[in-house]
């Protein structure tokens, strides 16, 4: 069955630190995922996303999400965080075809303190 | 200016009423649409999608029914709401053969 696990449930960080959101999936096919994230009170907004090739993918806002294939995992960093990052994070794993189906994992909320 | 929007913001109801949200795309040809549903401190979860103008596949049965009455266009509605019904909906879009899907600001539902 697919799913997708985020550990923790909440995060909580000093700004200027690193920051590490972790992310693990299970899917028999070939695996298209992506990181969303939500702000009080909105939409998603995706961050970024990996298809194929290079392992390490680039985000918006200085994230970046490394695929382990060997792990099953796709986990979300950032090297230094802001007050403004502070959110709910999703990772999901696209279902190939036509139903565009994203299993979403339970989300991060992220907590910056200044 | 942005390619989805959703309306109302957000909405209080009463069980038993009729509910009906929308969503257009703009800028866009022929885009598959999709209604998502999170629960107040859950996860998304996908209710329905669209390929085309006048067909749409349900996904989760929660007592909810969609329709895409024109290619730019998705409507979410019931004509008599549940208490479970309360939650964000979301709606998002992708273009056929791509792989990212993008979502709209959402509408909040409070059914009491």
């Amino acid at each position: 069955a697919q799913s997708v696990t985020q550990p923790d449930a909440r995060v909580t960080v000093s700004e200027g630190a690193s920051l590490q959101l972790r992310c693990k999936y299970s899917y028999s096919g070939t695996p298209y995922l992506f990181w969303y994230v939500q702000y009080p009170r909105q939409g998603l907004q995706l961050l970024l996303k990996y298809y194929s090739g290079d392992p390490v993918v680039q985000g918006v806002n200085g994230f970046e999400a490394e695929f382990i294939k060997s792990n099953s995992s796709f986990h979300l960093r950032k090297a230094s965080v802001h007050w403004s990052d502070s959110a709910v994070y999703f990772c999901a794993v696209r279902i190939t075809g036509n139903t565009g189906k994203l299993i979403f994992g339970l989300g991060t909320t992220l907590q910056v303190q200044p | 200016a942005q390619t989805i929007h959703q309306w109302p913001v957000a909405e209080i109801k009463a069980v038993g009423s009729p509910l009906s949200l929308g969503c257009t795309i703009k800028g866009k040809s022929s885009p598959n649409l999709y209604w998502y549903w999170q629960a107040t401190g859950g996860t998304l979860q996908q209710l329905f999608y669209s390929i085309t103008v006048g067909q749409v596949e349900s996904v989760v049965q929660l007592n909810l029914s969609a329709s895409r009455p024109k290619d730019d266009q998705f409507i979410l509605s019931t004509e008599k709401l549940l208490l479970s019904h309360s939650g964000f909906y979301l709606c998002a879009w992708r273009l056929g053969g791509a792989e990212t899907l993008y979502f709209g600001s959402g509408t909040r539902l409070t059914v009491l």
